[in-house]
C-alpha cells in the first residue's frame, strides 16, 4: 500500500473517446505527477504541480489536459488520442521542501494501463 | 539533456546469489533514489541516498552513494524469487529540479 491510489487499473479506448484518469494521495504530499511509462523507454515526466500549480509541462500535446483541483487529487483528462498513446501511465506525489535541500522524493501508483485501439 | 545510464541492461541469476548494479551520470547529482517495478505495478522506493559516500542499507538491499556524485550503485544479497522486477536509479541536484530516471536494469531470479 503506497498511499497513492490510480483509478481505473485499466482502460481501453477508441481514437475518438474521450476518458479520464484519477489519482489520489494519501500522504499530505503537496506535489503531484503525471509520468508515461513506454515499453523500453525511461520514464516520462508528462505534468508536475506543485501547491496545485501545474509547474511543469513537459512539451505534452494537448490531447493530453491535467487537472489539479486540490493538493490529494490529479487527474489526466484524454481526448483524441492516438495509438502510440498506449502506455502506463503513473502518478506520484512528494513533499516538496524549500529549506532541507532534499529531492521530492515521489512515491508512486500503482499506473493505470491505457490500449488506444 | 540528462541522461542517466544504468548497466547491466539485465541479469538472471541463481537464487541464493548476490546481485550488483549500478547508475552513472556525465553530471554531478546530490541525490540517488532506487526504485523496483513488479510487472504492472507502479515503482516502489527502496533507497533514498542524500549524501556523497553514504552506505544505506534496507534488509537484504545496499546502495551507495558514489563519491564522484556521479554514480550510485545497488546490491541485493541473498536473492530470493520475489526480487524479480525492473531496477530503477534516479537522481537530482536539488529539490528543485527535475527528477531524472533511469532506464532500468531487469532482474530474473531463476530458483
Amino acid at each position: 500500500e503506497t498511499g497513492v491510489t490510480q483509478t481505473p487499473r485499466h482502460l481501453v479506448m477508441g481514437m475518438t473517446n474521450k476518458k479520464s484518469l484519477k489519482c489520489e494521495q494519501h500522504l499530505g504530499h503537496n506535489a503531484m505527477y503525471w509520468y508515461k511509462q513506454s515499453a523500453k523507454k525511461p520514464l516520462e515526466l508528462m505534468f508536475v504541480y506543485n501547491f496545485k500549480e501545474q509547474t511543469e509541462n513537459n512539451s505534452v500535446p494537448s490531447r493530453f489536459s491535467p487537472e489539479c483541483p486540490n493538493s490529494s487529487h490529479l487527474f489526466l483528462h484524454l481526448h483524441t488520442l492516438q495509438p502510440e498513446d498506449s502506455a502506463l501511465y503513473l502518478c506520484a506525489s512528494s513533499q516538496a521542501s524549500r529549506t532541507s535541500g532534499r529531492t521530492d522524493t515521489q512515491y508512486f501508483g500503482p499506473g493505470t494501463r491505457l490500449t488506444v485501439l | 539533456g540528462q541522461q542517466l545510464n544504468q548497466s547491466p541492461q539485465s541479469m538472471f541469476i541463481q537464487e541464493g546469489e548476490d546481485v550488483s548494479m549500478n547508475c552513472t551520470s556525465s553530471s554531478i547529482f546530490n541525490t540517488w533514489l532506487w526504485y523496483k517495478q513488479d510487472p504492472g505495478e507502479g515503482p516502489v522506493l527502496l533507497i533514498a541516498l542524500y549524501k556523497a559516500g553514504e552506505l544505506t542499507s534496507n534488509g537484504r538491499l545496499t546502495a551507495q552513494f558514489g563519491i564522484t556524485r556521479k554514480d550510485s550503485f545497488l546490491n541485493i544479497s541473498a536473492s530470493i524469487p520475489s526480487d524479480v522486477g525492473i531496477y530503477f536509479c534516479a537522481g537530482s541536484k536539488t529539490s528543485y529540479d527535475k527528477v531524472i530516471f533511469g532506464p532500468g536494469t531487469s532482474l530474473s531470479v531463476i530458483p
